[in-house]
């Protein structure tokens, strides 16, 4: 089954301590995402990767971090959370970008992260 | 990166046919526009995409003008299960890899 997996779920954690989101895809895709969802701002994208290796800046990066050292994998990396980070994140892979002709995206189930 | 405006909220009932209009005026012409369909706590998926006239699958059917310059999104016969946000993309074809959703629509429909 086509999917891509988020994990964890759900986590709380304290203010300046270093956490990993992980996200793995199956369908052999170049492009992956993370973007963040917050109350009545839609989706914004925190970094993309069109390729292994190869990561670039979304709209909201500050305080982030990603790596892409092999296709199927894509982790969020915050190195001290802060509470603004609270949020809901989700990771997406594709072919190519989102709305790329012929591209349809995949989103993973979501992590609910609450920093305090 | 196109910047769309969609409607904030919309409201339907059981049965009706929903119209959502995506306006996006500074449209490319490599430019394809994609709906995504949102429910609370998951994450976005594809519903349709479209580059002119009409489209159709099994879900939506996407409406475009021949100015391009905006896209409607019809759902035939909503029912309650239709409730979600409805993202309308629109990116262009070549290898900028951004993309931004949007604030989408969200679409309530009642008994």
């Amino acid at each position: 089954e086509a999917q891509v997996t988020q994990n964890p779920r759900y986590l709380i954690t304290v203010t300046g301590k270093k956490l990993t989101v992980t996200c793995s895809q199956n369908m052999n895709h170049e492009y992956m995402s993370w973007y963040r969802q917050d109350p009545g701002l839609g989706l914004r994208q925190i970094y993309y990767s069109m390729n292994v290796e190869v990561t670039d800046k979304g709209d909201v990066p500050e305080g982030y971090k990603v790596s892409r050292k092999e296709k199927r994998n894509f982790p969020l990396i915050l190195e001290s959370p802060s509470p603004n980070q609270t949020s809901l994140y989700f990771c997406a892979s594709s072919l190519y970008p989102p709305g790329t002709g012929g591209t349809e995206a995949f989103f993973g189930q979501g992590t609910r992260l609450t920093v305090v | 990166l196109a910047k769309t405006t969609q409607p904030i909220s919309m409201d339907s009932y059981e049965g009706q046919e929903v119209n959502i209009t995506c306006s996006h005026n500074n449209i490319a012409t490599n430019d394809y526009i994609t709906w995504y369909q949102q429910f609370p706590s998951q994450g976005p998926r594809f519903i349709i995409q479209g580059y002119k006239t009409k489209v159709t699958n099994e879900v939506a059917s996407l409406f475009i003008p021949a100015d391009r310059k905006s896209s409607t999104l019809s759902l035939p016969r909503v029912s309650l299960s239709d409730t979600a946000v409805y993202y309308c993309l629109v990116a262009r074809n070549t290898n900028a890899g951004k993309s931004t959703f949007g604030d989408g629509t969200t679409l309530t429909v009642k008994p």
